[in-house]
């Protein structure tokens, strides 16, 4: 297990397309993490899982955007009717459980909303 | 609502310098403060991290000064070389129970 890995990592899709991104962590951390970084920003903080369950969300996620964790692997980050305003770097992280100091970030999906 | 301020934005240095990134905190709950450094096309990579019951931190070339009265901390990059090249992001958090708030990050070029 070499780190945390996403998928794809560059995404072009058209105003109003529906996208699915893929994180897979590292196989013992509970912990998923996705957060979303503009250009010349730090990252901002969507939501994260422990194991299976979403336990916050932040109010960027706004209700065209979902995440699942089913079984507590991979996790998945849809957005719906996308924007332009949706364009952006999608990061994902995993920790051991309680461990903000294990947090590691996979290299990213970069999506252009054209 | 901007938790974590940074600056500066960016900054210029000579190889063997000291870099210096300072950042401001608002929530006395944060108890962890990690540095964290990404590269073009990567994510960030944790640096070094402090927790409130120390002032400072050091990591070979790396230091982070910690003031928990004036809710400021930052990050020391002793001899910087031109492979320190990259986007330095502060964050904070409330040990481990809460997301990382990041700083929107300080650009760092190390040159010759």
């Amino acid at each position: 297990d070499t780190g945390v890995s996403q998928d794809p990592r560059h995404k072009i899709t058209k105003r109003g397309q529906n996208v699915t991104f893929r994180c897979d962590p590292i196989s013992e951390h509970n912990r998923l993490y996705w957060y979303r970084q503009t250009l010349g920003q730090g990252p901002e903080f969507l939501t994260y899982f422990q194991n299976e369950a979403q336990l916050e969300k932040s109010r960027l996620l706004s209700d065209r955007f979902s995440a699942e964790r089913p079984k507590g692997s991979f996790s998945t980050l849809e957005i719906q009717r996308t924007e332009q305003g949706d364009s952006a770097m999608y990061l994902c992280a995993s920790s051991p459980s309680g461990a903000p100091n294990g947090y590691t970030f996979g290299s990213g999906t970069r999506l252009t909303v054209v | 609502q901007q938790q974590v301020k940074q600056s500066p934005q960016s900054l210029i240095v000579q190889k063997g310098g000291i870099s210096i990134i300072n950042c401001a905190y608002e929530n006395t709950a944060f108890d962890y403060f990690p540095w964290y450094q990404q590269f073009p096309g990567k994510g960030p990579a944790l640096l070094i991290a402090i927790r409130p019951d120390v002032s400072e931190k050091k990591e070979g070339r790396f230091t982070i000064s910690f003031n928990k009265s004036a809710k400021q901390f930052s990050l020391h990059i002793m001899d910087s070389q031109p492979g320190d090249s990259a986007t330095y992001f502060c964050a904070a958090s409330k040990s481990g129970n809460t997301p990382l708030v990041f700083g929107k990050g300080t650009r760092l070029s190390v040159i010759a």
